[in-house]
């Protein structure tokens, strides 16, 4: 069925290192996987996104990489920042419908 | 910045009550859904509603699940008869109408969530 597995669960990296997390989708047909941040009580936001065309997508220090063939993706965050603290959501479209199936979260902290 | 809001932050009710959540989505927005997250678990889809309609819904949302739109501007969820499994984090988001063909493309916004506790 449709699932999308999120790796690790928690992340810990000092400031200033980079930060990975990634995503593995099993609806080959998906064609648009965004994330989204999540802060402690706060709602989600979307913070990045990728289509299916395109192999690598960057905004300043955050940047997702798309592999349709392994059917993964992943965010990377570089030169963390303490504000970078969050749990990040991946997700991924599922064909012929308006819902996105969501990742199990990451809670990524960054120490001083 | 228009959001979605939520009302109320934090419902406890017992076993078999019926509670309503509630949600105001963005005034322009025209598809909306419900996500609801257990807590340490993955945000799982609950429905998608478009035209005073649902258009999805996954295996979760049986009977004891509704939606309605009441009015011009809230969306509610039902749920007729609390079991203690529905204890979970509910979010309410919402979608523009443009750009909006099925398979994504479409930004999900989200509200601050209803935490929902069953006795």
């Amino acid at each position: 069925g449709e699932n999308v597995e999120q790796h690790p669960s928690t992340l810990s990296v000092q400031e200033g290192d980079s930060a990975v997390i990634k995503c593995t989708y099993s609806d080959s047909a998906s064609n648009y996987f965004p994330w989204y941040k999540q802060e402690l009580g706060k709602r989600p936001q979307l913070i990045i996104d990728i289509r299916s065309n395109v192999g690598e997508k960057k905004d300043q220090r955050i940047a997702v990489t798309l592999n349709k063939t392994a059917k993964h993706f992943s965010l990377h965050i570089t030169e963390t920042q303490p504000e970078d603290s969050a749990v990040y959501f991946c997700a991924a479209s599922i064909s012929g419908t308006y819902k996105y199936i969501f990742g199990t979260g990451t809670r990524l902290k960054v120490l001083a | 910045e228009p959001e979605v809001t939520q009302t109320p932050s934090h419902q406890v009710t017992q076993m078999g009550q019926e509670v309503i959540l509630r949600c105001v989505p963005i005034s322009n927005h025209l598809y909306f859904y419900w996500y609801r997250q257990i807590l340490g678990q993955k945000v799982e889809f609950l429905v998608s509603f478009y035209n005073n309609e649902i258009s999805e819904k996954s295996e979760i949302f049986d009977d004891q699940f509704s939606v309605e739109r009441p009015d011009g501007s809230n969306f509610t969820l039902k749920i007729r008869s609390t079991k203690l499994e529905d204890s979970a984090m509910y979010f309410c988001a919402s979608s523009a109408p443009t750009s909006m063909g099925t398979g994504g493309g479409f930004t999900l916004h989200f509200g601050n969530g209803t935490r929902l506790t069953v006795t």
